[in-house]
């Protein structure tokens, strides 16, 4: 069964850059994983779907500045010129016929 | 566009019972794979339930047992029914749909409701 793993925290300044991480377990590396942004006391929102590849689709709505990319059993989230609005709760979703579908613990985004 | 609400949240005693639902618009809930995810205070996401668009259903082993999920394809909603609630019950718990994309390569939710609250608590 795939086990997601994310960072606890990470921060990072107003207008610059932030790559967060996912990582699939061992034997899952090829698994499509997708992002998740929840603000605080909101629903989470879905932003993009992420292959193995690195190829990624978008949600509707999505601004340019996310973007995704893959190196192995990582799954990257990347976010360009951080927005206040970007503080939020990061989740990424996996699948599997035995498990249907687990979450990673996710990831606080500060924006300094 | 696909929009999800839930409703039948609320304070609920130890070893009781409660009935969420979530009303669809934009697509039809029998085409399409519907799950219940919830969120306890301050944690991540905990998926807890899936019924495919073929009537298949199926649940995390943390409520397997106690909670069945079901639809009504005339109401175009489907429902959580929760029974033996306990307390780690509580929490916030989002319809979320799967993408038509689904295969069996990957499934992922593409759309999520605002969520209804559950709190056990005697």
């Amino acid at each position: 069964q795939p086990v997601l793993t994310q960072s606890s925290s990470a921060s990072a300044s107003l207008g610059s850059s932030v790559k967060l991480t996912c990582t699939l377990s061992s034997g899952h590396s090829s698994y499509i994983i997708a992002w998740h942004q929840q603000q605080p006391g909101k629903a989470p929102r879905y932003l993009m779907k992420l292959e193995r590849s690195g190829r990624y689709d978008k949600g509707s709505g999505v601004p340019d500045r996310f973007s995704g990319s893959s190196s192995g059993a990582d799954r990257y989230l990347t976010i360009s010129n951080l927005q206040s609005e970007d503080e939020a709760n990061y989740y990424c979703e996996t699948w599997d016929s035995n498990i249907h579908k687990v979450f990673g613990g996710g990831t606080k985004l500060t924006v300094l | 566009e696909v929009q999800l609400v839930e409703s039948g949240g609320g304070l609920i005693q130890p070893g009781g019972s409660l009935r969420l639902s979530c009303a669809v618009s934009g697509v039809t809930v029998s085409s399409t794979y519907m799950n219940w995810v919830r969120q306890a205070p301050g944690k991540g996401l905990e998926w807890v339930s899936v019924i495919y668009s073929g009537g298949g259903t199926y649940f995390a082993d943390s409520v397997e047992g106690r909670f069945t999920i079901s639809r009504d394809n005339s109401k175009n909603t489907f429902y959580l029914q929760m029974n033996s609630l306990r307390a780690e019950d509580t929490a916030v718990y989002y319809c979320a749909r799967d993408s038509p994309y689904c295969s069996a390569a990957s499934c992922y939710v593409d759309y999520w409701g605002q969520g209804t609250q559950v709190t056990v608590s005697s």
